[in-house]
């Protein structure tokens, strides 16, 4: 079974301060995704990376960066912690060769961040 | 550019009666179909798939079937148990790209 694990499942950060998310997958997988999870909104894109040291942003990069020196594992970065980057978020890996069309993302449990 | 609508929630049914969540499309070309289920405290993990038109995704009694002239994708079930209670999410992703997009998530609630 893939397996999608996340560093915290609860963060507690003060405004200002630099918050690292951790992701690892166990699985070999070549994409990984980052997203946030508001209420009402679904999940949006923050980053992804296709390959180590590989990057591209998602639809809402603002405020975030992205890390991925192993291909195991990526972090998402907030240099400076606002309170409306309060939300749930999700990582996701997925091995799928490019343009497959059945293609599934496997998810990580969230990390709940709240930045007061 | 490619979105996803889903009806919007929460649906509280009642243990062993018929469920449908609506979800509709907008996309280039013919993008592969997703529903996605969140349990609480979980991520989220694939229900079931659908590739091309009049293909029919099921799993663990749930069913959706592709559906291009009306571009939807709606999920059923015939009767559902309180264990369903979670947060589905609609999903496509565009043949010519990676990554999937969302639709807004509609919670169910199954009382017994």
């Amino acid at each position: 079974d893939v397996k999608v694990t996340q560093s915290s499942r609860y963060l507690v950060k003060r405004t200002g301060e630099k918050v690292f998310l951790e992701c690892v997958q166990d699985m070999d997988h070549e994409n990984m995704f980052w997203y946030r999870q508001d209420p009402g909104l679904g999940l949006r894109l923050i980053y992804f990376s296709y390959d180590v040291k590989m990057k591209e942003k998602g639809d809402i990069p603002e405020g975030y960066s992205v890390s991925r020196e192993k291909k195991e594992r990526f972090s998402l970065i907030l240099e400076s912690a606002s309170t409306n980057q309060t939300s749930m978020y999700l990582c996701a890996s997925s091995s799928t060769p490019w343009r497959e069309a059945a293609y599934e993302q496997y998810f990580g449990p969230g990390t709940r961040l709240t930045v007061t | 550019g490619n979105s996803v609508t889903q009806m919007e929630g929460p649906v509280t049914l009642s243990e062993e009666a018929f469920l449908t969540i609506n979800c509709t499309y907008t996309a280039t070309g013919y993008p592969s179909l997703f529903w996605y289920v969140q349990y609480p405290g979980e991520g989220l993990q694939l229900l079931l798939k659908a590739t091309k038109a009049d293909d029919k995704g099921s799993n663990k009694g749930f069913e959706a079937t592709y559906r291009k002239e009306t571009t939807s994708f709606h999920l059923e079930k015939g009767s559902v148990q309180v264990s369903d209670s979670a947060v589905y999410f609609c999903a496509l992703r565009d043949p010519y790209g990676n990554k999937l997009v969302f639709g807004a998530g509609t919670i169910l609630r199954v009382k017994s």
